[in-house]
């Protein structure tokens, strides 16, 4: 069954860092590109960035870019969203995705995982 | 601002069909993709490519593209067909991907 999994949610107080976690399953990890994206309360969807497992190629939406860094362990089938200096408006669902160039589709996405900053 | 550009909200008799759209300069380059999100739920990816369904996707939605545009179809619009939509394409060559704003379909 092809499936991702994110984890390391929670209550994070502005200024803090979180790192999250994607566990991919039912697939070969390094045949595709691995996705973040984010859904803010009552709002849509937000790409932050992606990274290939093959090659460790990564890139970053413009505006999160120096704040956000996505690394990934092919041995773990895991690929990781370090987030800095947090703010109120990095409060969202965060969601993984397996992504193919070829036909530009994200499938499947995980359950997200909420973040909220608040003090 | 998005770069892809989605009426935020359409309406639809049961039954009857809608088209959903969305604008982009980039979609004159790159097949858009489509999503379907129902509250408290991930999105789920509905069409793909030139017209292409996931096999558990109902053959009642379809997809289609001219010029800037890219449209998702309904025909025969469901209750449950209720739910946000989001297209999505490539931009800035390519090596940067973005969403729609997302279309708030309604079923009447």
């Amino acid at each position: 069954q092809v499936q991702v999994v994110e984890s390391g949610g929670g209550l994070v107080k502005p200024g803090g860092s979180l790192r999250l976690s994607c566990a991919a399953s039912g697939f070969r990890f390094s045949d595709y590109y691995m996705t973040w994206i984010r859904q803010a309360p009552g709002k849509g969807l937000e790409w932050i960035g992606y990274i290939s497992i093959d090659s460790f190629h990564t890139n970053y939406a413009y505006s999160l870019r120096g704040r956000v860094s996505i690394s990934g362990d092919n041995a773990k089938n895991s690929v990781f969203l370090q987030i800095n200096s947090l703010t109120v408006e990095d409060t969202a669902v965060y969601y993984c995705a397996r992504y193919t160039w070829r036909d530009n589709w994200f499938d499947p996405w995980g359950q997200g995982t909420q973040v909220i900053v608040s003090s | 601002s998005s770069e892809l550009t989605q009426d935020p909200v359409v309406s639809v008799a049961l039954g009857q069909t809608v088209k959903i759209t969305c604008r982009g300069d980039s979609i004159r380059n790159y097949y858009a993709s489509w999503y379907q999100q129902k509250p408290g739920q991930a999105p789920l990816l509905l069409i793909y490519g030139n017209n292409i369904r996931p096999s558990e996707i109902p053959d009642r939605f379809s997809a289609s593209r001219s010029g800037d545009s890219a449209s998702l179809t309904i025909t025969g619009a469901q209750a449950e067909d209720a739910a946000d939509y989001y297209c999505h394409s490539r931009v800035n060559s390519g090596n940067f991907l973005v969403f729609g704003g997302g279309t708030k379909l309604t079923v009447l």
